[in-house]
């Protein structure tokens, strides 16, 4: 199994340009989480999915922020307009059904000038 | 909502010195998950504990769960190089999310 994959690994953009990070889960999980991890804040749930539907959103920071998840094998997490604290590192994380180990992906590197 | 904490959050040991992390919650824990974060890697899960006053071993790494649920440790028995990392606990809630704590950074000198 490839494991979770993200992409891009890293994105340097300047202020007020829109970012989009992707995710694909490991085949055959149905549960999805976006992280975002700072050294002030920590690693921090913005957003979890089950069955390619939000069912906790409220760690996204704000209206900037939207995540989508069109199928089981797919999922995006979009910054619009970006800002400079928006700078950490994105991972994606996916489960089984019942199994709560979650597996993540190596993460982007967002840096936002 | 849930918080969890965790101390220290920087640990230099020599190397075959032992460690320990310990981790605590605001709330009673259905589950306590622990993972392991390499310099410049992601959190990669070690172990997760259920029970009231359970105690796991995974080589020389022991973790234990609190009689209340509340509380967890994470004991390395003479640490490596290769124990080199950031260990966090993490607290189950609401079905498969975690909180996560804070993390302890485990420097090593060989």
């Amino acid at each position: 199994d490839a494991g979770v994959i993200q992409s891009p690994r890293h994105e340097v953009t300047e202020m007020g340009q829109e970012v989009t990070l992707r995710c694909k889960p490991i085949s055959g999980h149905n549960s999805l989480f976006w992280y975002r991890q700072t050294m002030m804040r920590g690693l921090e749930l913005l957003i979890y999915f089950n069955n390619n539907v939000p069912i906790d959103d409220s760690g996204m920071p704000e209206d900037r922020f939207s995540a989508k998840m069109p199928n089981a094998s797919f999922s995006t997490l979009k910054i619009q307009p970006s800002e400079p604290r928006d700078s950490a590192v994105y991972f994606c994380a996916s489960s089984s059904q019942g199994v709560y180990e979650q597996f993540f992906g190596p993460g982007t590197r967002l840096t936002v000038l | 909502g849930q918080q969890v904490m965790q101390i220290p959050q920087y640990q230099h040991v020599q190397e075959g010195e032992d460690f320990t992390t310990y981790c605590n919650s605001s709330t009673t824990l259905s589950n306590i998950q622990w993972y392991k974060q390499r310099p410049g890697g992601h959190p990669v899960f070690l172990i997760q504990l259920v029970k009231s006053g359970e105690v796991k071993k995974q080589k020389r790494l022991t973790f234990q769960f609190g009689e209340a649920k509340k509380n967890s440790s994470l004991h390395i028995t003479a640490t490596q190089t290769t124990d080199v990392g950031t260990y966090f606990c993490a607290g189950v809630r609401g079905g498969n999310m975690l909180t996560f704590g804070g993390g302890t950074r485990l420097m090593v000198k060989p």
